[in-house]
């Protein structure tokens, strides 16, 4: 069975400081990760997919993260924050070759950022 | 944006009442699934589509059921509304890419039962 665990309900930073969102996952197949962002009141939005080859993934407003299978993890970051990254963010994982319906989600990280 | 329009966006309901939530979808995706979202436990899944009239379970089936006449509508139902369905309701599609399935999310319905 897989699982997500999202270390930390809730991340403050300050406005310039580095972002770190921790996202550690179980899974008995090669996983595929994902990184989704929710702006009060709206849906996820898609911030990065790890599927196969370059471990580092780059994704949308300045955000990466890097899958170490050796950790299990696929942490989330961010050289420096801004005001508007204020927002909650989810890890997911999908087993390989599965359809979305086996996608499993972390329970969210709260990010605040301070000025 | 993947062309995902939810209605109602809001809903107050009384406990025992049947309530009927629309997820449509503009670009004829065939995988669209019901998420309820709430605090610490992130976003679970309700029922998912795999074509019309083609849908299964779940992890948190109890008390919803669905149906999808039509492409691009996929319909959840809670038969006789709780209070613990109170919940934000999340429509979403998948888009295959590879070997990777990408899910896409509607703006969500918030629905309140008292």
């Amino acid at each position: 069975a897989q699982s997500v665990t999202q270390l930390g309900s809730h991340v403050s930073v300050s406005e310039g400081a580095l972002v770190l969102l921790r996202c550690n996952y179980s899974s008995s197949v090669p996983p595929y990760l994902f990184w989704y962002v929710q702006y009060p009141n709206q849906g996820l939005q898609l911030l990065l997919k790890y599927t196969t080859g370059a471990t580092l993934v780059k994704g949308i407003n300045g955000f990466e993260a890097e899958f170490k299978k050796s950790e299990t993890s696929f942490h989330l970051t961010k050289p420096s924050a801004h005001m508007s990254d204020a927002a909650e963010y989810f890890c997911a994982v999908s087993p390989f070759d599965t359809g979305g319906f086996k996608t499993i989600f972390g329970a969210g990280t709260r990010l605040f950022v301070k000025a | 944006d993947a062309g995902i329009t939810q209605s109602p966006r809001h809903k107050v309901t009384e406990t025992g009442t049947p309530v009927t939530l629309r997820c449509h979808q503009t670009e004829n995706h065939r995988y669209m699934y019901w998420y309820r979202q709430d605090p610490g436990h992130g976003l679970r899944l309700i029922h998912y589509s795999y074509g019309v009239k083609d849908t299964d379970k779940g992890e948190v089936s109890d008390g919803y059921s669905v149906s999808r006449s039509k492409t691009e509508d996929f319909l959840l139902t809670l038969e006789s509304a709780t209070s613990s369905q109170t919940s934000v309701y999340f429509c979403a599609i998948s888009v295959t890419s590879g070997a990777t399935d990408t899910q896409y999310f509607g703006p969500g319905t918030r629905l309140t039962v008292l």
